[in-house]
């Protein structure tokens, strides 16, 4: 099946580092994929779709300079936190469909999350 | 009004029970859904897809009710390893690519 790999699975910083998190499509090419952000028994929320090859599209009310996306390859999206502060500690987990899954019958394939803490 | 709602239970049952959750969702265009397991602190991970005629999976049954806005997920003969925190997710028709997920239902099986 579909195979999303994320990295790293966990970080600590400290306030004003910014962190890079990497998620790569292992056995398909991914030109959409998506980053969503956890709080502790919360739901999932999508924070951004990135583009391949264009700009990532960010929902409302997350600012697209302080999460930095960038979707150079069909299998690779990375997702930069720049100048880290306390409350955006959270899980960050990044998704794709597999083009090759059926259409609209295609499920979310999701990456093995970040777990991100910042001192 | 969320786009999907669920019972954030949790529901607490003993091994071997039969157990439901339903989903309600608000946009009558959503088109495709699904149902997630989320281990606490893991990604979720696709437990199956909801079809038209519904579908079953071992002792998973899951159905959509497209009158009443609502997918259900039936658990049967309930193992330990079941416990878990349950998701569904809708995908609307005129956004492709635009998930919407459930705050999870937590089910905690006991022996």
């Amino acid at each position: 099946g579909a195979v999303v790999s994320q990295h790293p699975s966990r970080v600590i910083c400290k306030s004003g580092t910014s962190v890079k998190i990497e998620c790569r499509s292992l056995d398909f090419q991914a030109t959409t994929m998506f980053w969503y952000r956890q709080f502790p028994k919360k739901s999932l929320m999508l924070m951004a779709t990135s583009n391949e090859g264009s700009k990532a599209t960010y929902e409302q009310g997350v600012e697209k300079d302080k999460f930095l996306i960038n979707h150079a390859s069909l299998t690779l999206s990375t997702l930069t936190v720049t100048s880290a502060h306390p409350e955006d500690s959270s899980f960050y987990i990044c998704s794709a469909r597999d083009p090759r899954g059926g259409g609209m019958q295609s499920p979310l394939h999701f990456g093995n999350g970040t777990r991100l803490t910042v001192t | 009004r969320k786009e999907v709602e669920q019972d954030p239970g949790p529901f607490n049952v003993p091994e071997g029970a039969t157990v439901a959750f339903n989903c309600t969702y608000s946009n009558s265009a959503s088109q495709s859904f699904f149902w997630y397991r989320q281990d606490c602190r893991k990604e979720p991970k696709l437990l199956m897809s909801v079809y038209s005629s519904g579908n079953e999976d071992g002792r998973f049954t899951a159905q959509l009710n497209r009158a009443s806005q609502y997918i259900s997920l039936l658990i049967r003969d309930s193992k330990l390893s079941d416990s878990a925190t349950y998701l569904c997710a809708a995908l609307s028709i005129y956004n492709f690519n635009k998930f919407y997920f459930g705050s999870g239902t937590k089910l905690n099986v006991k022996p």
